[in-house]
């Protein structure tokens, strides 16, 4: 079974660092990018970037841009979302999934087939 | 553009059709791919590609695409398809964006 599970959940004080985790399981975790996706309380969902494994090729989101670093070590199948320096607005639920793409026809479709039950952080002094 | 637009809220009667929308200039490019979120709960994928549905997805739920905007249809709703839909596309950076969520209610 194809899986992706997240760390436990978080309680920090502003200014304090942390790193989450996403560890996959059931597939070749090298193969498929992992994105890392946002939801702030009574919000919608945020894309906030995406790493491919295999050579961690790193994109963000403009928004996410020097505000978080996501890495993955794959002798380990995990990915990371981290925070240097965490900031009240930085509570919120936070998801890994795993994107697939494929070709049909001339078309190219992207979407994520997996998710994580996803980590709460709350940043409160 | 890497917006896409939705509708903040769709009613339906319970087992009429209801279609939800979504639009942006990625989507002349790319299909999107549907979320259904329930509260408290991870989003799931229901459509992806042209038309296509996971397993376990019913076949209730099917998708389109024409110019900047993708469809999700929902064709004789049930109580419990009520909850967030999300769209989600890839934009020309390599990264992905989602619309805002259409929150439907089953009347």
């Amino acid at each position: 079974e194809v899986q992706l599970v997240q760390s436990g959940a978080e309680v920090k004080k502003p200014g304090e660092s942390l790193k989450i985790s996403c560890k996959g399981s059931g597939y070749s975790f090298t193969s498929f990018w992992i994105g890392w996706v946002r939801q702030m309380p009574g919000k919608g969902l945020e894309w906030m970037g995406i790493i491919y494994p295999g050579d961690s090729d790193t994109r963000y989101s403009p928004s996410f841009q020097g505000q978080v670093t996501i890495s993955a070590d794959k002798s380990i199948s995990t990915a990371y979302l981290q925070w240097s320096s965490l900031k009240a607005s930085d509570t919120a639920m936070y998801y890994c999934a795993r994107r697939v793409s494929m070709v049909q026809g001339v078309y190219y479709y992207y979407y994520m087939d997996v998710w994580g039950k996803g980590t709460t952080v709350t940043v409160s002094s | 553009s890497s917006e896409l637009t939705q509708d903040p809220a769709v009613s339906v009667a319970l087992g009429q059709t209801v279609r939800i929308t979504c639009q942006g200039d990625s989507l002349r490019n790319y299909y999107g791919s549907w979320y259904q979120q329930k509260p408290g709960q991870a989003p799931i994928l229901v459509i992806y590609g042209q038309n296509n549905r996971p397993s376990g997805i019913p076949d209730r739920f099917s998708g389109s695409s024409s110019g900047n905007t993708a469809s999700l249809t929902i064709t004789g709703a049930q109580a419990e398809d009520e909850a967030d839909y999300y769209c989600n596309s890839r934009d020309s950076s390599g990264n992905q964006v989602f619309g805002g969520g259409t929150k439907l209610t089953v009347l």
